[in-house]
Protein backbone atom coordinates (compact mmCIF):
# COMPACT_ATOMS: atom_id res chain seq x y z
CA UNK A 1 0.00 0.00 0.00
CA UNK A 2 1.69 3.35 -0.97
CA UNK A 3 0.41 6.60 1.67
CA UNK A 4 1.35 10.66 1.48
CA UNK A 5 2.02 12.60 4.14
CA UNK A 6 1.56 16.51 4.12
CA UNK A 7 2.39 17.03 7.55
CA UNK A 8 1.53 21.58 7.47
CA UNK A 9 -2.09 22.10 7.02
CA UNK A 10 -1.50 25.73 6.66
CA UNK A 11 1.27 27.35 5.43
CA UNK A 12 1.20 31.73 5.99
CA UNK A 13 4.15 33.34 3.88
CA UNK A 14 4.62 37.34 2.99
CA UNK A 15 4.45 37.77 -0.81
CA UNK A 16 7.64 37.63 -2.54
CA UNK A 17 9.10 35.19 0.41
CA UNK A 18 10.06 31.87 -0.44
CA UNK A 19 8.16 28.94 0.44
CA UNK A 20 8.47 24.96 1.10
CA UNK A 21 5.66 22.65 0.73
CA UNK A 22 6.44 19.35 2.46
CA UNK A 23 5.47 15.83 1.29
CA UNK A 24 7.09 12.64 2.45
CA UNK A 25 5.15 9.09 0.87
CA UNK A 26 5.44 5.36 1.55
CA UNK A 27 5.48 2.74 -0.80
CA UNK A 28 7.18 -0.58 -0.91
CA UNK A 29 6.86 -0.22 -4.80
CA UNK A 30 9.00 3.04 -7.43
CA UNK A 31 6.80 5.79 -7.19
CA UNK A 32 5.52 8.53 -9.65
CA UNK A 33 5.22 11.52 -7.78
CA UNK A 34 2.61 14.56 -8.51
CA UNK A 35 1.69 18.03 -7.15
CA UNK A 36 -1.79 19.52 -7.86
CA UNK A 37 -3.15 22.72 -6.84
CA UNK A 38 -6.65 23.70 -6.84
CA UNK A 39 -8.14 27.13 -6.40
CA UNK A 40 -11.92 27.40 -4.52
CA UNK A 41 -14.72 25.23 -6.36
CA UNK A 42 -12.09 24.07 -9.00
CA UNK A 43 -11.11 20.50 -9.68
CA UNK A 44 -7.48 20.01 -9.70
CA UNK A 45 -4.34 21.73 -12.10
CA UNK A 46 -1.05 19.53 -12.49
CA UNK A 47 1.68 21.44 -10.89
CA UNK A 48 4.95 19.02 -11.84
CA UNK A 49 5.37 15.63 -11.50
CA UNK A 50 8.53 12.76 -11.29
CA UNK A 51 8.03 9.84 -13.36
CA UNK A 52 11.87 9.11 -13.61
CA UNK A 53 15.14 10.56 -14.69
CA UNK A 54 16.55 13.98 -13.00
CA UNK A 55 15.29 14.30 -9.57
CA UNK A 56 14.54 18.14 -9.77
CA UNK A 57 11.09 18.75 -11.47
CA UNK A 58 10.74 22.28 -12.72
CA UNK A 59 6.93 22.81 -13.30
CA UNK A 60 4.34 25.75 -14.21
CA UNK A 61 4.46 29.13 -12.11
CA UNK A 62 7.57 28.86 -11.14
CA UNK A 63 7.08 26.11 -8.80
CA UNK A 64 9.92 22.78 -8.69
CA UNK A 65 10.43 19.86 -6.64
CA UNK A 66 13.19 17.34 -5.63
CA UNK A 67 12.62 14.03 -5.45
CA UNK A 68 14.69 12.06 -2.74
CA UNK A 69 14.39 8.46 -2.58
CA UNK A 70 16.14 7.97 0.64
CA UNK A 71 13.97 10.26 2.38
CA UNK A 72 11.40 9.22 0.42
CA UNK A 73 10.32 13.11 0.15
CA UNK A 74 9.13 15.19 -2.57
CA UNK A 75 9.05 18.60 -1.41
CA UNK A 76 7.40 21.62 -3.55
CA UNK A 77 9.22 25.07 -3.97
CA UNK A 78 8.71 28.14 -5.22
CA UNK A 79 11.70 30.90 -4.51
CA UNK A 80 9.26 34.12 -4.05
CA UNK A 81 5.49 33.54 -3.87
CA UNK A 82 2.87 35.65 -5.25
CA UNK A 83 -0.90 36.59 -4.34
CA UNK A 84 -1.95 34.53 -7.01
CA UNK A 85 -0.69 31.54 -5.28
CA UNK A 86 -3.35 31.06 -2.77
CA UNK A 87 -4.44 27.32 -2.67
CA UNK A 88 -4.71 24.05 -2.01
CA UNK A 89 -2.12 22.25 -2.65
CA UNK A 90 -1.63 18.37 -2.67
CA UNK A 91 0.68 15.87 -2.87
CA UNK A 92 -0.06 12.78 -4.42
CA UNK A 93 1.91 9.47 -5.65
CA UNK A 94 1.04 6.63 -7.73
CA UNK A 95 3.10 3.03 -8.77
CA UNK A 96 3.94 1.64 -11.55
CA UNK A 97 1.42 -0.81 -13.01
CA UNK A 98 -1.09 0.90 -10.08
CA UNK A 99 -3.00 3.66 -11.67
CA UNK A 100 -4.78 4.61 -8.73
CA UNK A 101 -3.21 7.91 -7.67
CA UNK A 102 -3.33 8.18 -3.69
CA UNK A 103 -3.61 11.98 -2.14
CA UNK A 104 -2.14 13.27 0.69
CA UNK A 105 -4.38 15.70 2.94
CA UNK A 106 -3.56 19.09 1.63
CA UNK A 107 -1.46 22.08 2.39
CA UNK A 108 -3.70 25.55 2.39
CA UNK A 109 -1.12 28.23 1.13
CA UNK A 110 -1.74 31.40 2.04
CA UNK A 111 0.06 34.57 1.03
CA UNK A 112 0.32 37.76 3.26
CA UNK A 113 0.77 41.25 1.52
CA UNK B 1 -2.51 19.95 -23.79
CA UNK B 2 -5.33 17.28 -22.26
CA UNK B 3 -8.45 18.94 -21.42
CA UNK B 4 -11.49 16.85 -19.15
CA UNK B 5 -14.87 18.95 -19.08
CA UNK B 6 -17.24 17.76 -16.45
CA UNK B 7 -20.80 19.03 -16.30
CA UNK B 8 -23.02 20.55 -14.42
CA UNK B 9 -20.60 22.74 -12.43
CA UNK B 10 -23.50 23.22 -9.49
CA UNK B 11 -26.71 21.24 -8.79
CA UNK B 12 -28.74 21.06 -6.26
CA UNK B 13 -31.77 18.56 -6.04
CA UNK B 14 -34.43 17.81 -4.08
CA UNK B 15 -33.71 14.19 -1.67
CA UNK B 16 -34.68 11.11 -3.25
CA UNK B 17 -34.16 12.34 -6.99
CA UNK B 18 -30.93 11.30 -8.75
CA UNK B 19 -28.30 13.06 -10.32
CA UNK B 20 -26.41 12.66 -13.37
CA UNK B 21 -22.74 13.77 -13.73
CA UNK B 22 -20.64 14.10 -16.93
CA UNK B 23 -17.31 13.53 -17.46
CA UNK B 24 -15.74 14.28 -21.03
CA UNK B 25 -12.26 14.02 -22.39
CA UNK B 26 -11.99 16.38 -25.19
CA UNK B 27 -9.04 16.03 -27.04
CA UNK B 28 -7.51 12.20 -25.85
CA UNK B 29 -9.22 9.25 -25.32
CA UNK B 30 -9.24 7.88 -21.52
CA UNK B 31 -9.44 4.12 -21.09
CA UNK B 32 -10.06 4.53 -17.13
CA UNK B 33 -11.08 7.51 -15.62
CA UNK B 34 -11.67 7.80 -12.01
CA UNK B 35 -14.51 9.49 -9.69
CA UNK B 36 -13.75 11.17 -6.35
CA UNK B 37 -15.51 12.92 -3.53
CA UNK B 38 -13.78 16.05 -1.45
CA UNK B 39 -15.27 17.00 1.92
CA UNK B 40 -15.00 20.25 2.90
CA UNK B 41 -11.43 21.14 3.83
CA UNK B 42 -10.75 17.28 3.18
CA UNK B 43 -8.75 15.60 0.46
CA UNK B 44 -10.00 13.48 -1.99
CA UNK B 45 -11.47 10.10 -1.30
CA UNK B 46 -11.16 7.68 -4.53
CA UNK B 47 -14.48 6.45 -5.11
CA UNK B 48 -14.12 4.36 -7.95
CA UNK B 49 -12.69 3.58 -11.18
CA UNK B 50 -14.40 3.57 -14.66
CA UNK B 51 -13.12 1.43 -17.40
CA UNK B 52 -14.51 1.81 -20.77
CA UNK B 53 -16.56 -1.20 -22.03
CA UNK B 54 -16.48 -2.95 -18.35
CA UNK B 55 -17.85 -2.50 -14.98
CA UNK B 56 -16.48 -0.10 -12.56
CA UNK B 57 -14.21 -0.97 -9.65
CA UNK B 58 -15.48 0.72 -6.13
CA UNK B 59 -13.22 1.03 -3.17
CA UNK B 60 -14.49 -0.08 0.00
CA UNK B 61 -17.14 1.46 1.76
CA UNK B 62 -18.54 3.25 -1.38
CA UNK B 63 -22.03 1.88 -2.12
CA UNK B 64 -22.04 1.11 -5.58
CA UNK B 65 -25.96 0.80 -5.93
CA UNK B 66 -26.21 4.75 -4.45
CA UNK B 67 -22.78 5.91 -7.25
CA UNK B 68 -23.57 4.17 -10.70
CA UNK B 69 -20.79 4.72 -12.75
CA UNK B 70 -20.89 3.92 -16.55
CA UNK B 71 -17.97 4.44 -19.19
CA UNK B 72 -19.35 3.86 -22.28
CA UNK B 73 -16.81 5.43 -24.48
CA UNK B 74 -13.62 6.55 -24.67
CA UNK B 75 -14.45 9.97 -23.95
CA UNK B 76 -17.19 9.79 -21.64
CA UNK B 77 -17.78 8.58 -18.19
CA UNK B 78 -21.34 9.35 -15.61
CA UNK B 79 -21.08 8.98 -12.24
CA UNK B 80 -25.77 9.03 -11.42
CA UNK B 81 -26.14 9.48 -7.42
CA UNK B 82 -29.10 7.68 -7.09
CA UNK B 83 -32.14 8.82 -4.19
CA UNK B 84 -29.90 11.34 -3.23
CA UNK B 85 -29.87 12.74 0.70
CA UNK B 86 -28.19 15.43 2.35
CA UNK B 87 -25.27 13.78 3.27
CA UNK B 88 -24.17 12.90 -0.11
CA UNK B 89 -24.19 16.76 -0.55
CA UNK B 90 -20.37 17.30 -1.30
CA UNK B 91 -18.07 18.64 -4.26
CA UNK B 92 -17.29 15.35 -7.10
CA UNK B 93 -14.09 15.44 -9.33
CA UNK B 94 -13.50 13.54 -12.40
CA UNK B 95 -9.95 12.51 -13.52
CA UNK B 96 -9.35 10.82 -17.21
CA UNK B 97 -5.84 8.96 -17.24
CA UNK B 98 -4.61 9.63 -20.84
CA UNK B 99 -4.34 6.50 -22.77
CA UNK B 100 -1.28 7.34 -24.29
CA UNK B 101 0.08 6.75 -20.74
CA UNK B 102 2.05 8.56 -18.01
CA UNK B 103 4.64 9.72 -19.79
CA UNK B 104 2.33 11.94 -21.53
CA UNK B 105 -0.35 13.88 -19.63
CA UNK B 106 -0.85 11.50 -16.83
CA UNK B 107 -4.31 12.43 -14.64
CA UNK B 108 -6.16 15.38 -16.21
CA UNK B 109 -8.78 16.72 -13.64
CA UNK B 110 -12.35 18.37 -14.48
CA UNK B 111 -13.30 21.40 -12.39
CA UNK B 112 -15.69 19.50 -10.10
CA UNK B 113 -19.33 19.33 -9.57
CA UNK B 114 -21.05 21.03 -6.25
CA UNK B 115 -23.53 19.38 -5.49
CA UNK B 116 -26.17 20.24 -3.00
CA UNK B 117 -29.14 17.79 -1.43
CA UNK B 118 -31.97 19.84 0.33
Amino acid sequence: AQSVTQLDSQVPVFEEAPVELRCNYSSSVSVYLFWYVQYPNQGLQLLLKYLSGSTLVKGINGFEAEFNKSQTSFHLRKPSVHISDTAEYFCAVSNFGNEKLTFGTGTRLTIIP
Amino acid sequence: GAVVSQHPSRVICKSGTSVKIECRSLDFQATTMFWYRQFPKKSLMLMATSNEGSKATYEQGVEKDKFLINHASLTLSTLTVTSAHPEDSSFYICSARDSRGLTSYGYTFGSGTRLTVV
